[in-house]
């Protein structure tokens, strides 16, 4: 299984800031490696596949780097609606696996 | 608009059976592969279970392996979970998932979740 690691746990970060979200596969997944948001008591968004490539609809400010076992995700200057929980997961192997979230809140 | 469902969550105790649904509206569900990914409280994200359009290829994380068994009618749009030996483990919020179309194994819709609470 391929274990996902996601740091750091918590990023405390003030409006208008970039916040820099990183991801580490155990062993290399390509570019197959998505970005989630999730607010409290709402379902998951994609927000990124592809390692880099924007889901429908989301915003320019997101943006996803890296390939192998080092990913970023970066939000160039956050929004009051970015302060989130944001999962990254690989689906290069089976079982599809998810990172422990990076808490994004309002310093 | 898409639009995912699900039904059938409530308290079991240990060792009980639940099934769960998930009803698919706003897009050709034949088409897409399907997923259940679970979150138990406070905690992260882990996908469960995965079944292709045609119902002829099916996954299982190993933690529900030989437990849970996958299932769809595509006449009834509808996708299933059918718990069996549950376990206090198995407390979380179940989501479907719909397979994204262009790269596949990733999810591009949620339904709301269900929550499942295993407890004497």
């Amino acid at each position: 299984e391929i274990v996902m690691t996601q740091s750091p746990a918590t990023l405390s970060v003030s409006p208008g800031e970039r916040a820099t979200l990183s991801c580490r596969a155990s062993q290399s997944v390509s570019s197959n490696l998505a970005w989630y948001q999730q607010k409290p008591g709402q379902a998951p968004r994609l927000l990124i596949y592809g390692a880099s490539t924007r889901a429908t609809g989301i915003p320019a400010r997101f943006s996803g780097s890296g390939s192998g076992t080092e990913f970023t995700l970066t939000i160039s200057s956050l929004q009051s609606e970015d302060f989130a929980v944001y999962y990254c997961q690989q689906y290069n192997n089976w079982p599809l696996t998810f990172g422990q979230g990076t808490k994004v809140e309002i310093k | 608009e898409v639009q995912l469902v699900e039904s059938g969550g409530g308290l079991v105790q240990p060792g009980g059976s639940l099934r769960l649904s998930c009803a698919a509206s706003g897009f050709t569900f034949s088409s897409y592969s399907m997923n259940w990914v679970r979150q138990a409280p406070g905690k992260g994200l882990e996908w469960v279970s995965y079944i292709s359009s045609s119902s002829s290829t099916i996954y299982y994380a190993d933690s529900v392996k030989g437990r849970f068994t996958i299932s769809r009618d595509n006449a009834k749009n509808s996708l299933y979970l059918q718990m069996n030996s549950l376990r206090a483990e198995d407390t979380a919020v179940y989501y479907c998932a719909r397979d994204f179309p262009y790269e596949g194994l990733l999810f591009d819709y949620w339904g709301q979740g269900t929550l499942v609470t295993v407890s004497s």
